[in-house]
């Protein structure tokens, strides 16, 4: 099956900083990428849909100004948390559909561990 | 998208099949039903979809009721590594194509 990366595995950083999370689908093109968030014992929460080459469409109730989204080629979507605080700290997954396979299902990366301190 | 119902969790004997229910009885003719599995701190793997046929692979079965308001996931041999939270979503096949998790089933298979 198609696989999705994502880097760094994990992340520490200190409050008031940006970190960037990568999105990379390795062997196939994805011109939509979807990025998630996941706190402890929870369900995955849709953060946003990622579009290459046009402007990110966010959740209802994500703040777009505080997790850039860029999608600037077909096989690469970045998250940046900006001004990143202790709430942030989460777990982060993207993923993408093959959509030159015909396949209908979308592959996840394994996720991005974000704590800040 | 419609919004779909699991139990919270289950449990089932190594060796035995695991049958995980969902509800989705608001789905409309042309959604698919997804079903994923995430094990502890990765990312969801995908397991099978179906829309009105029962479906099969070398994972699982799927199988949907005729008035597709819900559907049952089937382990057929269940193992310790298939301790998991199982997702069963629902997403109309066009669009933006994205998922809506709902709180999926927390599976433990007992040894």
């Amino acid at each position: 099956g198609a696989v999705v990366s994502q880097h760094p595995s994990w992340v520490i950083c200190k409050s008031g900083t940006s970190v960037k999370i990568e999105c990379r689908s390795l062997d196939f093109q994805a011109t939509t990428m979807f990025w998630y968030r996941q706190f402890p014992k929870q369900s995955l929460m849709l953060m946003a849909t990622s579009n290459e080459g046009s402007k990110a469409t966010y959740e209802q109730g994500v703040e777009k100004d505080k997790f850039l989204i860029n999608h600037a080629s077909l096989t690469l979507s970045t998250l940046t948390v900006t001004s990143a605080h202790p709430e942030d700290s989460s777990f982060y997954i993207c993923s993408a559909r093959d959509l030159t396979s015909g396949s209908r299902e979308q592959y996840f990366g394994p996720g991005t561990r974000l704590t800040v301190t | 998208d419609a919004k779909t119902t699991q139990p919270t969790s289950m449990d089932c004997a190594e060796g035995r099949a695991a049958n995980l229910p969902c509800n989705h009885s608001t789905i409309s003719g042309n959604e698919y039903v997804y079903w994923y599995r995430q094990i502890h701190s990765q990312g969801p793997q995908y397991i099978i979809h179906g829309l009105k046929n029962n479906e099969t692979n070398e994972m699982a079965s799927l199988i949907i009721t005729e008035d597709r308001k819900s559907s049952t996931l089937i382990l057929p041999h269940a193992t310790l590594r298939d301790t998991a939270v199982y997702y069963c979503i629902v997403r109309v096949p066009s669009g933006t194509y994205k998922y809506i998790f709902g709180t999926g089933t927390r599976l433990k298979v007992l040894a």
